[in-house]
């Protein structure tokens, strides 16, 4: 059973990046797709991008397209997310989920999720 | 992009009745080839990710309990609760991964 465990709480000033890094552990990482989706507080569910660490190729969101780096490191079995130009509408819970092979799926696991606050 | 609506925002059941979430999605998400509806359904309590309990529309994912089902086909999707347990009190969420994913607003489901 695949668990995925995410680093912690961040709290960050506007205009800077953040990475939040997404472990996973008891499977095969390069079989899985990681993606990320946010969680603004009180609000939904926004998909943001994934990665395909078997093909080491990302997708993003058209919204985050230029904002937004996903990688991965096999030997690690680690995810990450880095968001670039922070500003207030950023602060959410970001989740790492999984999805099994490369194409299009439903999402299961997903990380504990990580809090990044975006203040002055 | 597909956009997914849910309906209604909110709602309040009495324990032991009946609960049903739509949720409907602004293009078809069933795939000709297979005949499959390529639509998932999630459950979320406060501060805790949310959990698959259905996908392909239909599917309950393995320890979900029996009284969640799925249903519907092309843009029209249905998730109910036969008989709502207190346990049950929380926020659902429809997905699809026909294409690039998307979530619908969510449906926040309590106790009356």
């Amino acid at each position: 059973q695949v668990q995925l465990v995410q680093s912690g709480a961040e709290v960050k000033k506007p205009g800077s990046s953040v990475k939040v890094s997404c472990k996973a552990s008891g499977g095969t990482f390069s079989s899985y797709t990681i993606s990320w989706v946010r969680q603004a507080p009180g609000q939904g569910l926004e998909w943001m991008g994934r990665i395909i660490p078997i093909l080491g190729i990302a997708n993003y969101a058209q919204k985050f397209q230029g904002r937004v780096t996903i990688t991965a490191d096999k030997s690690t079995s680690t995810a990450y997310m880095e968001l670039s130009s922070l500003r207030s509408e950023d602060t959410a819970v970001y989740y790492c989920a999984l999805s099994s092979g490369p194409k299009w799926a439903w999402f299961d696991p997903w990380g504990q999720g990580t809090l990044v606050t975006v203040s002055s | 992009d597909i956009v997914m609506t849910q309906s209604p925002d909110s709602l309040a059941v009495s324990l032991g009745e009946r609960a049903t979430i739509n949720c409907k999605s602004s293009q078809s998400v069933l795939y000709s080839s297979n005949n499959k509806n390529y639509l998932a359904w999630y459950q979320q309590k406060p501060g805790q990710p949310p959990k698959l309990l259905i996908y392909w529309a239909s599917t309950r994912e393995s320890g979900v309990p029996d009284r969640f089902s799925g249903s519907g086909s092309g843009t029209d999707f249905t998730l109910t609760i036969s008989s709502l347990q207190a346990e049950d009190v929380a926020v659902y969420y429809c997905q699809q991964y026909y294409s690039t994913p998307a979530f619908g607003p969510g449906t926040k489901v309590d106790i009356k």
